[in-house]
């Protein structure tokens, strides 16, 4: 398994719908996790951390299955400006993290 | 309360140049990270560093790259007789310390482009 694997997509997703995509992850040790979002062409930005179970944030759920070594992102009541990469990211030791290589959305007026 | 800053957005170099890249971590940070990132293709980690110290280069070529970052001003990654290859946007990501609960923070990276 690779260290952090993501369905690169693309998911085409009506506006309005609800999304959900997932990360896999190999190092069971990992503590935290981020989901980060990257426009075209422009800098990743943190959207969430999830530390323990899940994390809910207005219209975007984090969720972090251990037993199964994933974390989820679920985005509901989508907006045309949820259009982006998601990137999610794996801590490895130290300061060290790894991204994956990211899914990328499209929200279809 | 600036966030990471890094300059230039835009450079342009002809092979052979020498590029340099600078990078301001956020107020209060200490740790900083240079990514690189292809065209239609994911981050890829190239070097950590800490005050003075390299951490961690693992994902640094063996050539022409080198990094630094001093006791004062920003931190620099160097690339020397760029090649076309090169062409890529640069990013730094900064981090207040240690621990798995220290989310990076990027700035707005430099696209490198060679001629």
């Amino acid at each position: 398994r690779k260290e952090v694997e993501q369905d690169p997509g693309p998911f085409n997703v009506p506006e309005g719908a609800t999304v959900a995509f997932n990360c896999t992850y190999s190092n069971s040790a990992s503590q935290s996790f981020f989901w980060y979002r990257q426009d075209c062409r422009k800098e990743p930005k943190l959207l969430m951390s999830v530390y323990s179970s899940g994390n809910e944030d207005g219209r975007f759920t984090a969720q972090l299955n251990r037993a199964s070594q994933y974390i989820s992102l679920l985005i509901r009541d989508s907006k045309l400006s949820d259009s982006a990469t998601y990137l999610c990211v794996v801590p490895r030791r130290g300061d060290k993290i790894i991204f994956g290589k990211g899914t990328r959305l499209h929200i279809l007026p | 309360n600036a966030g990471v800053m890094q300059n230039p957005r835009h450079l342009v170099r002809r092979r052979g140049q020498e590029a340099r890249l600078r990078c301001s971590p956020m107020k209060g940070h200490s740790h900083v990270y240079w990514y690189r990132q292809l065209p239609e293709e994911g981050l890829k980690f190239m070097v950590y560093l800490q005050k003075e110290n390299i951490i961690d280069e693992s994902g640094m070529p063996k050539e022409r790259f080198s990094a630094e970052f001093p006791k004062e001003g920003p931190s620099i990654l160097r690339i020397q007789q760029v090649v076309r290859g090169d062409s890529a946007a640069y990013f730094c990501a900064s981090s207040p310390g240690t621990g798995q609960n220290q989310p990076q923070h990027f700035g707005d990276g430099t696209r490198l482009s060679i001629l």
